[in-house]
């Protein structure tokens, strides 16, 4: 079982509508959780970040957690072709690691 | 402000070959970590550092070593490297080890 599970995707949504992303881990212990968007050719790019069960907004972004569920989502409001990209999700493990789910790609269509 | 950088950029080596990568963290930043990322995979944990000792190890052969300097830059080494070391290696800097900013990479190809 990988630490960190995420749907490859290719997630596709129309410009204007919400794109809801999902993330599983397997470690209860986990205490920080990130998302990053990585576009075609660069390096990943911090876009969110959760320590406590809920939902953290950041303008379009929303980051929700669920530690009972072992489960991290981020949702994109009114999404933009420019949100065309791989998103990831990360999780801090024992021994300060750090894992990552192989990402999922999301598609916006204009 | 500048953001991590990381040097070389493209690197190709020969099978069995050793390699070092460099990176400087953003000002202010402590802690430096390096990430193997191969094609359509996430990133995988190989080091955290912070203030200059070790405080995270991924599951990667000794081979990989890593340091950091009081400048708190850092390099990661790789010796007898294989062909399956073939990958964007990535370098990100954080305060203390927790929200941690990407560098642009060191593309490392074995032949």
């Amino acid at each position: 079982q990988k630490e960190v599970e995420q749907n490859s995707g290719p997630l596709s949504v129309p410009e204007g509508a919400i794109a809801s992303l999902n993330c599983t881990y397997s470690d209860r212990g986990s205490q920080s959780f990130f998302w990053y968007r990585q576009y075609s050719g660069k390096s990943p790019e911090l876009i969110m970040f959760i320590y406590s069960n809920g939902d953290k907004e950041d303008g379009r972004f929303t980051a929700q957690l669920n530690k009972a569920s072992q489960y991290v989502s981020l949702l994109i409001r009114d999404s933009q072709p420019s949100d065309s990209a791989t998103y990831l999700c990360a999780v801090n493990g024992d021994f300060n690691k750090f894992y990552f789910g192989s990402g999922t790609k999301l598609n916006v269509k204009p | 402000d500048a953001g991590v950088t990381q040097s070389p950029t493209h690197l190709i080596k020969t099978r069995g070959q050793h390699v070092t990568l460099r990176c400087s963290p953003i000002s202010g930043h402590k802690s430096v970590s390096w990430y193997q990322q191969v094609l359509g995979q996430g990133p995988q944990f190989i080091f955290q550092y912070y203030e200059k000792e070790e405080r995270g190890r991924g599951n990667f052969p000794d081979r990989f070593s890593a340091r950091q300097f009081p400048n708190y830059s850092s390099e990661l080494n790789v010796n007898a490297l294989l062909l399956g070391d073939s990958a964007l290696y990535l370098c990100a800097s954080s305060l203390a080890g927790y929200e941690q900013y990407f560098g642009p990479g060191t593309r490392l190809t074995v032949t």
